[in-house]
């Protein structure tokens, strides 16, 4: 099974700043299939980006997303009001699938 | 329009039953993986269960292994999870999921689940 571990924690910032959300692999993740979700309190969670670096249909262009192997980054260019939520990385290997432990971005 | 609808979350005894439903509507069902995917209360998302577009094979986390079931019925476009001996650390909201090339691109509002006596 893939670990997938989130850093940081918590991410405290201003609306306007550039947040930098890390996800590490145990091992290499299949043909770059990672993604990212957003996720609101009350709510579901939102497909972000997929296949490591391609946004999901809706989603603006502040939002984007880098890496390959083991190492993965989604970055949002200037936080909006409604950017701050937890973020999640997620790997599926074709079999099972696992998320990492969650990024929350907060208001500083 | 994509939606998934999950219904049948309940509060269970320790060691009991429940059968979780997704009714699915606006895609093709048939053509798709779909997934469980559970959060307990303020934690993170955590994969629970997969079955293939046929409902071939089915995958599970370690924990839930013999003690979940997923099926589909493609005819009803419905997927189901059916969960036996269930325990306090099941408690969680459950989502459904549509598996699209390896990521969930469609979501159920979740249906809540909570094992106590």
């Amino acid at each position: 099974e893939i670990v997938l571990t989130q850093s940081p924690g918590t991410l405290s910032l201003s609306p306007g700043e550039r947040a930098t959300l890390s996800c590490r692999a145990s091992q290499s993740v299949n043909s770059n299939y990672l993604a990212w979700y957003q996720q609101k309190p009350g709510q579901a969670p939102r497909l972000l980006i997929y296949d490591a670096s391609s946004r999901a249909t809706g989603i603006p262009d502040r939002f984007s997303g880098s890496g390959s192997g083991t190492d993965f980054t989604l970055t949002i260019s200037r936080l909006e009001p409604e950017d701050f939520a937890v973020y999640y990385c997620q790997q599926d290997g074709g079999s099972t699938g696992t998320f990492g432990q969650g990024t929350k971005v907060e208001i500083k | 329009e994509v939606q998934l609808v999950e219904s049948g979350g309940d509060l269970v005894q320790p060691g009991g039953s429940l059968r979780l439903s997704c009714a699915a509507s606006g895609f093709t069902f048939n053509a798709y993986s779909m997934t469980w995917v559970r959060q307990a209360p303020g934690k993170g998302l955590e994969w629970v269960a997969n079955i293939h577009h046929d409902g071939s094979v089915g995958y599970y986390v370690d924990s839930v292994k013999g003690r979940f079931t997923i099926s589909r019925d493609n005819a009803k476009n419905s997927l189901s999870l059916q969960m036996s001996s269930l325990r306090a650390d099941d408690t969680a909201v459950y989502y459904c999921a549509r598996h699209n090339v390896y990521k969930y691109d469609y979501w159920g509002q979740g249906t809540p689940v909570t094992v106590s006596s």
